[in-house]
């Protein structure tokens, strides 16, 4: 059962674009949700979190909306640049149980 | 250099031949997992350590055993490897239970043939 989904494996943008990735979840026991950016050969790093009572977090660039009674949240990238390139996994992390379930990551480019 | 450190960051070996992961973290975190990735399916847990001589099963824990005597290193251990166990590792740290934010390991590609 697959809680959090990242339905799009890839993704492609013109640098200077907006870059949108998406995600989904069933379980309404989340209490924050995170991104995370893998680059090639190297670990996760954290990126950006959402508290599930918050609708909207930014930081610099990099912008997260949750829509609650859709259960989705998107990361919004603006402007991209050719370093954002990478593996992108939302997760969410289970209140009480504290941990952590992650998405199936989402290929971004971009494209000069 | 706050890190968590994974040894050996590549490994063939073949079924049967017992193997141990090593992962070691500099933070002074409770909180150590370790999480296999493949394809189409993500980052599952394998195993977690709320704290020295405290662990627990995650989601996928078959096949794999743990032990954390210190609180800094969190060994994934394979008993008797096998062809399904071809994946990429990464062991990662938090602070405490509590803690959202996790840092990872740089990865252990095993391939079992």
């Amino acid at each position: 059962d697959q809680q959090v989904k990242q339905n799009s494996p890839s993704l492609s943008v013109q640098e200077g674009r907006i870059s949108i990735l998406n995600c989904d979840y069933t379980n309404s026991m989340f209490d924050y949700f995170l991104w995370y950016k893998k680059y090639p050969a190297e670990g996760p790093t954290f990126l950006i979190s959402i508290s599930s009572i918050k609708d909207k977090n930014e930081d610099g660039r990099f912008t997260v909306f949750l829509n609650k009674s859709a259960k989705h949240l998107s990361l919004h990238i603006v402007p991209s640049q050719p370093g954002d390139s990478a593996v992108y996994f939302c997760a969410g992390r289970l209140q009480g149980a504290q941990k952590l379930v992650f998405g199936q990551g989402t290929r971004l480019t971009i494209n000069p | 250099e706050a890190q968590v450190t994974q040894n050996p960051r590549y490994l063939i070996t073949v079924t049967g031949k017992k193997l141990t992961v090593t992962c070691s973290q500099n933070m002074n975190h409770e909180y150590m997992s370790w999480y296999r990735q493949d394809p189409g399916l993500g980052l599952r847990q394998i195993y977690y350590s709320m704290n020295v001589e405290v662990t627990d099963k995650g989601d996928v824990p078959e096949g794999y055993k743990v032990s954390r005597k210190e609180k800094r290193n969190f060994p994934l251990i394979l008993e008797s490897p096998s062809p399904n166990q071809t994946s990429l590792y990464f062991c990662a740290s938090r602070l405490e239970l509590g803690s959202y934010e996790q840092y990872f390991g740089p990865g252990t590609r095993l391939t079992v043939t």
